[in-house]
Formats: structure tokens, sequence, C-alpha cells
């Protein structure tokens, strides 16, 4: 069954650190893979994705994800962090049905950052 | 435009009750989703849309619930006798269609800010 997961449920990291959130998904065929933020009372915003090609991936506000097919992965990083990234951050995958796609998401990360 | 808008944004009802949500996507998006996200989790699929017809049905779409998008623009989304476990964030999403992949294609969905359901 395809799935993802995001191993960590809360990360707490130091305005101005670095940052990676962690993605593993399960999916037989070829990925389209997304990072999406959600603010307090907001939906959700897109930040990057992955169709195909160059495995890195730049998005908005400064971030970036590397796909890495042999481990599954496609983490989310940014070199340095503002105190307004605080949110939750969903990874999901693309899943094609008999007739039409939707997203796959994980359980998020809530990322907390510290002045 | 500005977005995919959603109608209320809060709902709160009494156990039993029917409640009804509205979406409009964004203008010639094609296909519309709807999701379910519950405390603690990611959205999860509930319904797809591509123009008027409703082609894919979650599991979780329980017979208490229903969806339409009469016109293949805005979609509304019912819930009949409301039960606690309804309670939740509703969220609808839009999308456009490459003309040349049809439904294969796969683009950008595009979230509304949800409608966030309490059942007392």
């Amino acid at each position: 069954a395809q799935s993802v997961t995001q191993p960590d449920i809360h990360i707490t990291v130091s305005e101005g650190a670095s940052l990676e959130l962690r993605c593993n998904y399960s999916y037989g065929a070829t990925p389209y893979l997304f990072w999406y933020v959600q603010s307090p009372g907001q939906g959700l915003q897109l930040l990057l994705k992955y169709f195909s090609g160059d495995t890195l991936v730049q998005g908005i506000k400064g971030f970036e994800a590397e796909f890495k097919r042999s481990q599954s992965s496609f983490n989310l990083r940014k070199p340095s962090v503002h105190w307004s990234d605080a949110a939750e951050y969903f990874c999901a995958v693309g899943i094609t049905m008999e007739y039409g796609n939707k997203l796959v998401f994980g359980a998020g990360t809530i990322l907390r950052v510290k002045s | 435009d500005t977005g995919v808008s959603q109608d209320p944004r809060h709902k709160i009802t009494k156990r039993g009750q029917n409640v009804t949500f509205r979406c409009d996507p964004i203008s010639e998006h094609n296909r519309l989703y709807w999701y379910r996200q519950t405390l603690g989790q990611g959205p999860e699929f509930l319904t797809y849309f591509q123009n008027e017809a409703q082609l894919e049905k979650s599991r979780l779409l329980s017979d208490r619930f229903s969806a339409e998008r009469p016109k293949g623009s805005f979609s509304t989304l019912e819930i009949q006798r409301t039960e606690q476990g309804d309670s939740a964030m509703y969220l609808c999403a839009s999308s456009p269609e490459s003309g040349l992949a049809g439904w294969l294609s796969y683009n950008e969905q595009f979230f509304g800010p949800g409608t966030r359901l309490t059942v007392l």
C-alpha cells in the first residue's frame, strides 16, 4: 500500500540554524513528491514538488528537497531557519488512481523555532 | 481569482444534525478534491471530481457523506446524521488538467483554508 512516513512529530531548532525534515515513502511506481506547509488556521501551501529530472529541487522560502530513489526518501532542508518558518510540514506522494489521482500525506512534522 | 475558497470556515453542530460545506475552486480548474484532516494527522483523501463527474471515492466516505459538483464549478460536501467522529478539518483542493495527457497528467493541487467541523 502507498504510504508516507515522517518520523519526527516535533522538531525544535534555533533561529538561524539549519533544518532537515525527513520523509520516506512507499509507492511502487515513479513517485510524484510534494512538501506542503500549514500554519495555524491556514490551508496547505506548496513548498516544492518533484516530478522528474534533477533530484535536488528548489522551492519557495529558501527550502529545498532531495529525492533519493535508493532510500525512498524526499527530505526537506533549509540552511537557515527564520522564526516565521514555525509551522507544520507535510510530505506527500501523488498516487494515480483508476480515473484520477490523489495525494497521500504523512502525519506531519511540527517545527518550533526558538530565538 | 485569489484561490480556493471554502465556506463556512468553522461549523459547530450537535450530533445527529446534517451539515453542508461549500468549496469554490480556482476558476477553470476542472479537477476538485475533498480531504479530511483529523488532529495530529495529515489530510486523507475523500473524493475527486473531474468537471461534474465524481470519479473516485475513498472508503472513508461512508453512506452519510455525499458530495456534488453540479455544474463543474463549485462543490458541496454534505454529512448527514453527524457523529462526534466526524469532527475534523475538511479541505478542498483544485488543480488544472493537462489537455495533452488527460487524466493521467499530474498537476499541483491548490488547497483552500478548510472548514473546521466540531460535532458536540
